[in-house]
């Protein structure tokens, strides 16, 4: 059983600049879920996917985007990049949207952002 | 808005003891609550959701819905319990990839 996994793991942007996040998600997988962590803090929620459309999403502004293809894989992707995006971006996957289900987190992008 | 609160960011124990961390909600409807930790080197994983009632590793947590708590306990405490430990708050149905997290309790299990 293949686990979630996370492309790049570290990235130096410039402000202003445009970056995109990957993600495969757990074999089997149909949910994923991605969270954003600034340093000391706890994940907190930027959006969820669920068979290819956006099921939900959190206090982020639109220049905070997603796709998820037919593979289940996800993207996220952030325009005008602003100093405060640096942070650990994590990607999570689930079995279903509606369901406990546990979510399986891969390792992270970390993203710094000059 | 629901809100989860984690008021120790930093815990220390020695080996053998009890260990408590505390985690307080907010949330007006009736909420699902989970712990998950992140041991040294290793990604952030489940430990234990009170749907399921059920003890992880030594751990435990009751609900405490008049009291909004979720704290985790364990009765005797091992150098391997050392980690950074969140509780997280789902609000149901069809939110539940959609935690709301605290900000971590950093526990330290002394030898």
């Amino acid at each position: 059983e293949t686990g979630v996994t996370q492309s790049p793991t570290h990235l130096i942007k410039t402000r202003g600049q445009q970056v995109t996040l990957r993600c495969s998600s757990q074999s089997g997988h149909n949910t994923v879920s991605w969270y954003q962590q600034a340093l000391g803090q706890g994940p907190q929620f930027i959006f969820q996917y669920y068979r290819e459309e956006e099921n939900g999403r959190g206090n982020f502004p639109p220049r905070f985007s997603g796709l998820q293809f037919p593979n289940y894989s996800s993207e996220l992707n952030v325009n005008a990049l602003e100093l405060d995006d640096s942070a650990l971006y994590l990607c999570a996957s689930s079995l279903t949207a509606g369901q406990a289900g546990e979510l399986f987190f891969g390792e992270g992008s970390r993203l710094t952002v000059l | 808005a629901q809100r989860v609160t984690q008021p120790e960011k930093l815990l220390s124990v020695f080996k053998g003891a009890p260990v408590e961390l505390k985690c307080n909600y907010s949330y007006s409807g009736s909420p699902e609550l989970f712990w998950y930790v992140q041991y040294s080197r290793q990604r952030l994983q489940l430990l234990l959701r009170h749907i399921s009632r059920e003890s992880i590793k030594g751990f435990t947590a009751d609900l405490n819905k008049g009291e909004t708590s979720f704290h985790l306990k364990k009765p005797f405490a091992q150098e391997e319990d050392s980690a950074m430990y969140y509780c997280a708050l789902s609000r149901g149905g069809t939110s539940y990839g959609k935690l709301t997290f605290g900000q971590g309790t950093i526990l330290t299990v002394h030898p």
